[in-house]
């Protein structure tokens, strides 16, 4: 049974376009996270959710928005998608937020190509 | 700001103890985490230190913590082709709201 599942594996598609990415835990957990993975491997925060509350990194354009219909859920939207954008993107979720100690799962990520 | 790093890569033979080195900014850190990343797939925790500890062993994993200097290692003994991956060092962030990653560590086990 996977813990945390993002759909889809693999997208392709055009500047300018926008797209979804969903993302679902089955663990019961109440926080949830969206991670962007570079072309060089670096990580780095998006988006935490938490009971509702929604704390973003502010270096994210406005062009991405997550959003969580229930607490199982965290989706990215992202619009006008430009080339930058290219990476791979990681969900994951804890039981509660990072401050105090929670294992984070992360689902299998998602790369993104914009040509 | 906070920052993690680490040394990008690491070369090892099979049976070696490999070593991998971070560092990290906030003193206020209450726990730090090691995190493998397979290729192609998604980061699983590998093991964690409280922040009271110097010293914590999981099997063939050791994690030594320098609070005074903020340095982490991760020591692999008998280091197997199978370790191969690339392994990040993570401090919470003071918000306490996500992980702070470090650039990660490749490291490579030849035979």
């Amino acid at each position: 049974d996977t813990a945390v599942s993002q759909t889809p594996k693999y997208l392709v598609t055009q500047m300018g376009n926008d797209k979804s990415i969903k993302c679902e835990q089955n663990l019961g957990h109440d926080t949830m996270y969206w991670y962007k993975q570079d072309s060089k491997k670096f990580l780095k925060i998006m988006f935490s959710y938490n009971n509702k509350e929604l704390i973003i990194n502010e270096t994210v354009p406005n062009r991405f928005s997550p959003k969580s219909p229930d607490k199982a859920h965290l989706n990215l939207h992202i619009n006008s998608l430009e080339l930058g954008d290219s990476a791979v993107y990681f969900c994951a979720s804890s039981q509660d937020l990072a401050g105090s100690h929670n294992e984070q799962f992360f689902g299998p990520g998602t790369r993104l190509t914009v040509l | 700001g906070e920052d993690v790093e680490q040394s990008l890569f690491l070369s090892v033979r099979e049976g070696d103890s490999s070593v991998i080195n971070c560092t990290y900014t906030d003193s206020s850190s209450t726990y730090l985490y090691w995190y493998k990343q397979e290729p192609g797939a998604g980061l699983q925790l590998l093991t964690y230190i409280f922040s009271n500890m110097d010293m914590k062993q999981d099997q063939r994993l050791t994690v030594l913590l320098n609070k005074k200097d903020k340095h982490l290692s991760l020591r692999i003994a008998d280091t197997q082709t199978g370790d191969s991956a690339i392994y990040f060092c993570a401090d919470v962030n003071q918000a306490g709201t996500a992980l702070i990653f470090g650039k990660g560590t490749t490291l490579s086990v030849s035979s």
